[in-house]
């Protein structure tokens, strides 16, 4: 298993500033995702991010808006850059190990609550 | 990306079994079929997942359909725990970089136990 943790917990931020959110795990793992998760509805991959490598960044998600780093296989930031209000939502981490017993399987961080107001 | 279809929600008696459906039609050969829950107020969390064999564990079963275009979550005994919101999800492939996938979450069954 593993065990993933977020800095912030939550924020609240004014429009056009930015926020670095932390993310740590307590193993070495290859995979790392970001994830955005607004009220009431399902999570939305932002990117993967490898380490030694750049973000893969999906649809709609752009580097220069949400830069990722990934300095080692513990570690990795992604920043909300020039937030507006309809950034407000929970940021989460995840990462992908693979167990003996079950396989690849995604732990998730506790999330990261952004308002922007 | 590959597709998941599961229905909104979906209601069950405490100490019932639930069994929460998914259709993948556009599953290939490959695909692992994973099942991840959600808590109120909490990240998602693995429940179990399979290739093409019915699968067990101590949270639930995993039954697939022989053609693996669907598969059913089976919750043997729901408790007021198990109130959350179950995503069915397909692994896809991150670019043409082998071995490495991406979880694409679809909208996911929110399950209520009523008491």
């Amino acid at each position: 298993s593993a065990v993933i943790s977020q800095k912030p917990s939550r924020d609240i931020c004014q429009r056009g500033t930015s926020l670095t959110i932390q993310c740590q795990v307590d193993s070495q793992v290859t995979m790392m995702f970001w994830y955005r998760q607004q009220p009431g509805q399902s999570l939305t991959l932002i990117a993967t991010a490898n380490q030694g490598s750049e973000a893969t960044y999906e649809s709609g998600f752009v580097i220069d808006k949400f830069p990722i780093s990934r300095p080692n296989l513990t570690f990795s930031t992604l920043t909300v850059s020039n937030m507006s209000p309809e950034d407000s939502s929970i940021y989460l981490c995840s990462v992908e190990l693979v167990e003996r017993a079950a396989g690849e399987t995604q732990y998730f961080g506790p999330g990261t609550r952004l308002l922007v107001l | 990306d590959a597709k998941t279809t599961q229905p909104n929600s979906m209601e069950s008696n405490e100490e019932e079994p639930v069994h929460l459906p998914c259709n993948h039609s556009t599953i290939s050969g490959t695909d692992y079929i994973h099942w991840y829950r959600q808590l109120p107020s909490q990240g998602p969390e693995y429940v179990i997942h399979g290739l093409t064999s019915n699968v067990n564990n101590r949270m639930a079963s995993l039954a697939i359909a022989e053609d693996r275009k669907s598969s059913t979550l089976i919750l043997h005994r729901a408790t007021l725990r198990d109130a959350a919101v179950y995503y069915c999800i397909l692994r896809d492939p991150l670019g043409t970089t082998s071995g490495t996938y991406k979880y694409i979450f679809g909208t996911g069954t929110r399950l209520k136990v009523l008491a």
